[in-house]
């Protein structure tokens, strides 16, 4: 069981480009959550999927971030027009079903280290 | 609003000491409280679960509803438990985590 996958690990953009971040979910697995964590700060909730669906995106930013998990394929973050302050690490978590945090099946990757110069 | 405060950005204790890392939130609802520990860049692993009332690698955590606290414990620390501690918040009814902003714990030989 290989766990919740991401790639690339660290990615660089210059500003104005876009970048793409993939979440391979635990085999099995189909929700898909998206965290950010902006240096000096803990980790910040962005969205939940399952596939196909946005079941809550209340962390989201209202401009230029999506998500989307296919029903083939991993969940991917797109940022278009990426900017300074979205240098940040972006962590991936899947689980089984809705009600998994006390179940302990929720399993976090490894993150995803965006820079932007 | 909900929020989870980790007053110690660093904390350094020799091996052997006590360790206690503080964790304050505030929240109206009932609360579901966790630790994640994370070892050098490695993924976030869960730690323990305030509704377990169990011990992981010699840790315990209490719930404390007036003092809304849950401190992470753990008598007599080891080197292997240098990491970085998140202390978490779950929101009721609500798939999602609101995280305190960490602690680095460092054990000194």
């Amino acid at each position: 069981n290989a766990g919740v996958m991401q790639n690339p690990r660290h990615l660089v953009r210059r500003r104005g480009q876009e970048a793409r971040l993939r979440c391979s979910p635990v085999k099995g697995h189909s929700h898909v959550y998206w965290y950010r964590q902006l240096p000096e700060e803990g980790l910040k909730f962005m969205v939940y999927l399952q596939k196909e669906n946005i079941i809550d995106e209340s962390g989201m930013p209202k401009e230029r971030f999506s998500a989307e998990f296919p029903k083939e394929g991993p969940s991917i973050l797109r940022i278009q027009q990426v900017v300074r302050g979205d240098s940040a690490a972006y962590f991936c978590a899947s689980s089984p079903n809705w009600d998994s945090f006390s179940g302990n099946t929720i399993y976090f990757g490894e993150g995803s280290w965006l820079t932007v110069v | 609003a909900q929020r989870v405060t980790q007053p110690e950005k660093l904390l350094s204790v020799f091996k052997g000491a006590p360790v206690e890392l503080k964790c304050n939130y505030s929240y109206s609802g009932s609360p579901e409280l966790f630790w994640y520990v994370q070892y050098s860049r490695q993924r976030l692993q869960l730690l323990l679960r305030h509704i377990s009332r169990e011990s992981i690698k010699g840790f315990t955590a209490d719930l404390n509803k007036g003092e809304t606290s849950f401190h992470l414990k753990k008598p007599f620390a080891q080197e292997e438990d240098s990491a970085m501690y998140y202390c978490a918040l779950r929101i009721q009814g609500a798939q999602k985590l609101v995280f305190g902003q960490g602690t680095r714990l460092t054990i000194n030989p």
